[in-house]
Formats: C-alpha cells, sequence, structure tokens
C-alpha cells in the first residue's frame, strides 16, 4: 500500500505557482520523498526527491517540513505544460517504488 | 539523461499466445522494473531486476514472467495471453548511485482478444 496521502485533484491558474501537497505521517528515518509526474500518455518523469532538507531543481522546490511528516511540491510558474498527474513516493533507496493514485493538476489559462 | 525504450507502442494479441514485452536501456543501470497501469487502478508493480539474471516479484505477478540475461535488457513475458492482461505496460531503469531515480520508457498499450 502507498504510504501517502494526496489531494485527488488541484487547479492552478497558468503563471502562479502550483502547490501539491503530501501527507506522509508515517515515514520512517532514511526514507526519502520522491515525486514524480505523469502527462497523459507518456510515462512518468522523475522531478526531484529529499531527505529533510529542502531541495530545488530547474523543474520544481520541494519542501519538506520539520518532522518530515508531509511535504509540499512547489512549481514556481506553472504552465499548461504542467498539466499532469503527480504523485508522491516515499521509499528507501533501493526498494521497490510503489505508486499510488497521486493528485491531478489542471493548469488553467 | 537515461533512454528508455519499449519495443512497441502498440500491441494486439490474441488469448493464449505467449508474448514478449521489451525494455532496453541505455544508460548501464543496474536495477529495472515493470509496471502496468489501468484506469481506477494507477501504476502495479510486476516484477523488478537488481542486477542480471535477478528477479523479484512486484505486487501483481501472476500470469508474468521476466527475463534478464544482459544488463541493458529486461522483458516481460505473458506465457500465455489472457484478456485481463489488457493493459499499458511500462518500464523503467533505475541507477542504485544515484538515488535510483526511475526512467520510464513510452509504455507499450497491449490489447488481448
Amino acid at each position: 500500500d502507498a504510504k501517502t496521502t494526496q489531494p485527488t485533484s488541484m487547479d492552478c491558474a497558468e503563471g502562479r505557482a502550483a502547490n501539491l501537497p503530501c501527507n506522509h505521517s508515517t515515514i520512517s528515518g532514511n526514507e526519502y520523498v520522491y515525486w514524480y509526474r505523469q502527462i497523459h500518455s507518456q510515462g512518468p518523469q522523475y522531478i526531484i526527491h529529499g531527505l529533510k532538507n529542502n531541495e530545488t531543481n530547474e523543474m520544481a522546490s520541494l519542501i519538506i517540513t520539520e518532522d518530515r511528516k508531509s511535504s509540499t511540491l512547489i512549481l514556481p510558474h506553472a504552465t499548461l505544460r504542467d498539466t499532469a498527474v503527480y504523485y508522491c513516493i516515499v521509499r528507501v533507496v533501493f526498494d521497490k517504488v510503489i505508486f499510488g493514485p497521486g493528485t491531478s493538476l489542471s493548469v488553467i489559462p | 539523461d537515461v533512454k528508455v525504450t519499449q519495443s512497441s507502442r502498440y500491441l494486439v494479441k490474441r488469448t493464449g499466445e505467449k508474448v514478449f514485452l521489451e525494455c532496453v536501456q541505455d544508460m548501464d543501470h543496474e536495477n529495472m522494473f515493470w509496471y502496468r497501469q489501468d484506469p481506477g487502478l494507477g501504476l502495479r508493480l510486476i516484477y523488478f531486476s537488481y542486477d542480471v539474471k535477478m528477479k523479484e516479484k512486484g505486487d501483481i505477478p501472476e500470469g508474468y514472467s521476466v527475463s534478464r540475461e544482459k544488463k541493458e535488457r529486461f522483458s516481460l513475458i505473458l506465457e500465455s495471453a489472457s484478456t485481463n492482461q489488457t493493459s499499458m505496460y511500462l518500464c523503467a531503469a533505475g541507477d542504485r548511485a544515484g538515488n535510483e531515480k526511475l526512467f520510464f520508457g513510452s509504455g507499450t498499450q497491449l490489447s488481448v482478444l
């Protein structure tokens, strides 16, 4: 079973920041938080991951709370091409990767 | 970035046929995975492999087998295809050294008639 809880769907206005939350209250000390997204009819795409520090790359920022029980993926300036299903995954490195239902993000013009 | 290539984008087979789905990755990654994706059920892990000739069952291995004779190639085998195996099949590869972020292929839409 997936170890995370995400909203089923969200909307975001084009050009605004998209903030996607994820709860992982049972996360253990050696588990990382990974984010992937899946654009319609394509395979999932890796976005970012982190252990306890906040992370940023060219695609997004990942904010992890101090107690590590939740995190937020931030797309700073959402575009129509960011419309996708976003998956938050918690796992130990080398463990199998289990996807939950994710959040369907719609970016509205 | 890693390129993961799945041999067919669309495939139509008949019930009872033996079906091979091929996946090749070009970055010498140790780990490879097969998933299927169905509406309302999301992505489900069928099998994975951490090295040549090694395989581990995922959450739904029944009706499937796999083969990994070379590091770059991971094959999914449906010994006797059934209609309930109609699905989108996705292959992924991951690098242990890189915290194992996964790279996915474009998928094979398999229809079993």
